[in-house]
């Protein structure tokens, strides 16, 4: 059972630039969360999405920044006209439910580098 | 606001020492509180949960017992290894639609031979 799987590892991106993050959610998990950590760190919540759905993006800056999860495919976190300060990883992760005792289960991460 | 704090790091240790990672939560509701390890270059994997007060979570010799009454969730091993070497995040669960977790900064351990 493959669990939740982000691409690119690492991207990198010249100032201006539009980067693309992708996440697929572990098989039956319907929701799907974005954090950025910054170097030395913890993670700091950007969107919550179900499908088709922005639950929260309270966590999401208002300008570049933009999430979906289509009903088919993966979720999409885009950051346009990217900026030296968007350099950082981003991690996704997904859950079955929101009960408070479910666990989230977290991808590997796509580290962004701007230059 | 709910928060979650956590010593400060990093912790070095020698191979076989007894860890202990503090960690408390703010006392708004019953919130679940996990421990999460993230290893170099990884995402972050659960280590060990408890749902309720006075549970113990544990897994692979780490263990943590839910505290209401210090509102705490301390991390902790007998006898370490190198292999443990890692960022330690605790994260209560609240109920809230951002992640439903929240995160300290985390405590990087790093263990020597």
């Amino acid at each position: 059972n493959a669990g939740v799987m982000q691409n690119p590892r690492h991207l990198v991106r010249r100032r201006g630039q539009e980067a693309r993050l992708r996440c697929s959610p572990m098989k039956g998990h319907s929701h799907v969360y974005w954090y950025r950590q910054l170097p030395e760190e913890g993670l700091k919540f950007m969107v919550y999405l179900q499908k088709e759905n922005i639950i929260d993006e309270s966590g999401m800056p208002k300008e570049r920044f933009s999430a979906e999860f289509p009903k088919e495919g993966p979720s999409i976190l885009r950051i346009q006209q990217v900026v030296r300060g968007d350099s950082a990883a981003y991690f996704c992760a997904s859950s079955p439910g929101t009960g408070i005792g479910s666990p989230l289960h977290f991808g590997n991460g796509t580290r962004l580098t701007v230059t | 606001g709910n928060s979650v704090t956590q010593m400060e790091g990093p912790v070095t240790l020698s191979e076989e020492a007894f860890l202990t990672i503090n960690c408390t939560y703010t006392a708004t509701g019953y919130p679940s509180l996990f421990w999460y390890v993230q290893y170099p270059g990884e995402g972050l994997q659960l280590l060990l949960k408890a749902t309720k007060a006075d549970d113990k979570g544990s897994n692979k010799g780490f263990e943590a017992t839910y505290r209401k009454e210090t509102t705490s969730f301390h991390l902790e091993k007998g006898s370490v290894q190198v292999s443990d070497s890692a960022v330690y995040f605790c994260a209560p669960n609240y109920g809230g639609s951002q992640g439903n977790l929240i995160f300290g900064k985390g405590t990087k351990l790093s263990v020597k031979p």
